[in-house]
C-alpha cells in the first residue's frame, strides 16, 4: 500500500540553526500539507500546498517557515531559524485532487528538538 | 474562532460499545473527518460526514448532525489494540485547501 515517508525520523537542532525537514507524498495525490504536534497536545496545520504554490497557511506559520517542491517527489518544510518552541513532531500529509480528497493520509512524522 | 471540544478520557472494557463525542464551531464547515492515533505514531484516517447521518465502516461508525454541530464515533466489539488517542477534526475551508481543524483528541483506553 502506498505511503507518505518523511525524513528523518528525528532531529536535533540547537536554536538559531536552520532546519529541513523531508517528506515524499504518495505519488498521485496533488494536495501536500504540513502539521505540527507539540508533545501531549493537538495536531496543528500549518500549511497546504497545491499546484506548486502555498494555498493556505495558519498564524503558525511565519516568516521562518517556507515550503517547496524542489521536485517531482519530494516536499520539503524549512525553518529558517528555529526557536526552543519550535520542538514538536512535524507530520507531512497529502490527499487526492479529487474523489477522496477528504482523506488525508499521515507520515510517520519528524521529531524536531531544538536545544 | 474554531473550536472542537471532546472528552479528554474515555475508559472502556474489551468487547463492548463506545461513544466519543465531538462539537464543534468553526468559521466554515465541508465536513467532519476522525483519525485514530497511537502512542508515537501518525494520525490515521477513520472516517469522514459531509451530509447529516450515520456512516458504517467495519467496528467503527461516525455520525453528524449539522444543524447542531455535534458528531460521534462510535466504536464496537472493542479491543485492546483500540486502545489510542481519537481525533475530529474539521474540513473548515473550501475549494483549494482541505485543511484541518483539529480538536484536542480523546485517549481511549480499553481495559480487559
Amino acid at each position: 500500500e502506498p505511503e507518505v515517508t518523511q525524513t528523518p525520523s528525528h532531529q536535533v537542532t540547537q536554536m538559531g540553526q536552520e532546519v529541513i525537514l523531508r517528506c515524499v507524498p504518495i505519488s498521485n495525490h496533488l494536495y501536500f500539507y504540513w502539521y505540527r504536534q507539540i508533545l501531549g497536545q493537538k495536531v496543528e496545520f500549518l500549511v497546504s500546498f497545491y499546484n506548486n504554490e502555498i494555498s493556505e497557511k495558519s498564524e503558525i506559520f511565519d516568516d521562518q517557515f517556507s515550503v517547496e517542491r524542489p521536485d517531482g517527489s519530494n516536499f520539503t518544510l524549512k525553518i529558517r531559524s528555529t526557536k526552543l518552541e519550535d520542538s514538536a513532531m512535524y507530520f507531512c500529509a497529502s490527499s487526492e485532487a479529487s474523489g477522496r480528497s477528504y482523506e488525508q493520509y499521515f507520515g510517520p512524522g519528524t521529531r524536531l528538538t531544538v536545544t | 474562532g474554531q473550536s472542537l471540544e471532546q472528552p479528554s478520557e474515555v475508559t472502556a472494557v474489551e468487547g463492548a460499545i463506545v461513544q466519543i463525542n465531538c462539537t464543534y464551531q468553526t468559521s466554515g464547515f465541508y465536513g467532519l473527518s476522525w483519525y485514530q492515533q497511537h502512542d508515537g505514531g501518525a494520525p490515521t484516517f477513520l472516517s469522514y460526514n459531509a451530509l447529516d447521518g450515520l456512516e458504517e465502516t467495519g467496528r467503527f461508525s461516525s455520525f453528524l448532525s449539522r444543524s447542531d454541530s455535534y458528531g460521534y464515533l462510535l466504536l464496537q466489539e472493542l479491543q485492546m489494540k483500540d486502545s489510542a488517542s481519537y481525533f475530529c477534526a474539521v474540513r473548515d475551508s473550501g475549494a483549494g485547501s482541505y485543511q484541518l481543524t483539529f480538536g484536542k483528541g480523546t485517549k481511549l483506553s480499553v481495559i480487559p
